[in-house]
């Protein structure tokens, strides 16, 4: 019953590196999204993927690309990794419909030196 | 840029006493939901709200949608350790999941 499932689930980088997070959801979901989580920030939206094939911003862009490789899998790249971008990074699966709810993975704790 | 307040941020209180988490915006949502989350775990829905008004119970939770569909409260009654957690609001703003604003959440302590 695995769900959402991300990794890596921690990672430490030197500013200018770059890496992929890597997302994958079994159930069938037509959205995906990206968040990152900072103290005192809540949850703020990276980019989502309302569905196969498509993919937008959402509040947080900057410094972050997207790809969404399948119905299944929907990837984020740090290009460059800047101090700013340690947080903790969650991926959210929905059937994309009205109110529906959103499913979360573990998260990914990534920190850049 | 449409905010949700959540209010209090941190509430630490003994097992048994009850509580209640604010949920407040200016904004209209046309639908509001509750997350709990866990250390090291990613958020789980609570209960979605709908229609203006609208209690929903799930056993001593108590969620309510204000009458203008602006806030929302969480209640909980008698609570209990396993409680503790960071709780979330979700305000929708239209038909797509990309219009989701979270609140900065409100992070519980129940002691035993």
């Amino acid at each position: 019953n695995a769900g959402v499932t991300q990794t890596p689930k921690f990672q430490v980088l030197k500013t200018g590196q770059s890496m992929t997070l890597q997302c994958a959801q079994d159930m069938n979901h037509n959205s995906m999204y990206w968040y990152r989580q900072d103290p005192g920030m809540g949850l703020r939206l990276i980019y989502y993927s309302a569905s196969e094939g498509t993919t937008d911003k959402g509040e947080v862009p900057n410094g972050y690309n997207v790809s969404r490789l399948n119905k299944r899998e929907f990837s984020l790249r740090l290009e460059s990794a800047a101090p700013s971008q340690t947080s903790v990074y969650f991926c959210a699966s929905s059937d994309g419909l009205g109110t529906g709810e959103l499913f979360f993975g573990e998260g990914s704790r990534l920190t850049v030196l | 840029t449409q905010l949700l307040e959540q209010s209090p941020q941190f509430l630490s209180i003994q097992e048994g006493e009850n509580l209640t988490v604010y949920c407040n915006s200016s904004s209209v949502f046309s639908s509001l939901q509750w997350y709990r989350q866990e250390p090291g775990e990613g958020p789980v829905l609570l209960v979605t709200v709908v229609t203006g008004g609208e209690v929903k119970k799930l056993k001593r939770l108590t969620f309510q949608f204000g009458d203008a569909r602006k806030d929302s409260s969480l209640h909980i009654t008698a609570a209990q350790p396993g409680d503790t957690g960071l709780y979330l609001c979700a305000g929708a703003t239209g038909g797509s999941q990309g219009n989701l604003i979270f609140g900065k959440g409100t992070k519980l302590s129940v002691k035993p």
